[in-house]
């Protein structure tokens, strides 16, 4: 069974940091580009960023350039998403998904990020 | 940068209805479209993809069409579980982008 579990969220001050993880199992993780999307509270859905199956390619949506970084652990299995310069509009359920079939395929059950004083 | 718009953005049906969202692509996405199911405090769940292959395991009412510009998603006879928010999603380019949503309610 494919599983997609996040964590790492939590509550954070405007211009701080945080560190979301997602670990990956019952697929051969290597083997597909991953994702993070998020959801603000009562809005809609934001793709934020992808990863290439061996890291070596990374996109990300304009308003997180700069500022978020993706990266993987294939050994682990693990997903990896570093936020630093937080802003009160990155508060969102933030979701990693797999990238199969052209399409997120596999979506985990999401981590709350709120970025308040 | 792809903007897609859903219509309509609310929809008030009865159960064994016939429901139709349509997906506006700001320019041509081939049949790079995706539709997803999202319920209340849930992860949205895969429904279609290229336009209107259907994911394994998902009822045959659901079922979309169209390329380019233009994509529809129907559900044949609507069921109880159907009412959620459905997202369209173009993968054609990046950055990926999502339709804002259509929310469908009970009559």
């Amino acid at each position: 069974e494919v599983q997609l579990v996040e964590s790492g969220g939590g509550l954070v001050q405007p211009g701080g940091s945080l560190r979301l993880s997602c670990a990956a199992s019952g697929f051969i993780f290597n083997s597909y580009w991953m994702s993070w999307v998020r959801q603000a509270p009562g809005k809609g859905l934001e793709w934020v960023a992808n990863i290439k199956h061996d890291g070596t390619e990374k996109y990300y949506v304009d308003s997180v350039k700069g500022r978020f970084t993706f990266s993987r652990d294939n050994a682990k299995n693990l997903l990896y998403l570093q936020m630093t310069s937080l802003r009160a509009e990155d508060t969102a359920v933030y979701y990693c998904a797999r990238s199969g079939f052209r399409a997120f395929d596999q979506w985990g059950q999401g981590t709350l990020v709120t970025v308040s004083s | 940068d792809i903007q897609l718009t859903q219509s309509p953005s609310f929809l008030s049906a009865s159960v064994g209805d016939r429901v139709t969202i349509t997906c506006r692509a700001s320019q041509g996405i081939s049949s790079y479209l995706a539709w997803y199911q999202q319920k209340p405090g849930k992860a949205p769940n895969l429904l279609i993809y290229y336009a209107s292959s259907l994911l394994s395991g998902v009822p045959s009412r659901f079922s979309g069409s169209g390329s380019g510009t233009e994509f529809t998603l129907t559900i044949s006879s609507l069921q109880p579980e159907d009412f959620a928010t459905y997202y369209c999603q173009q993968l054609n380019s990046y950055p990926v982008a999502f339709g804002q949503g259509t929310k469908v309610e009970f009559k």
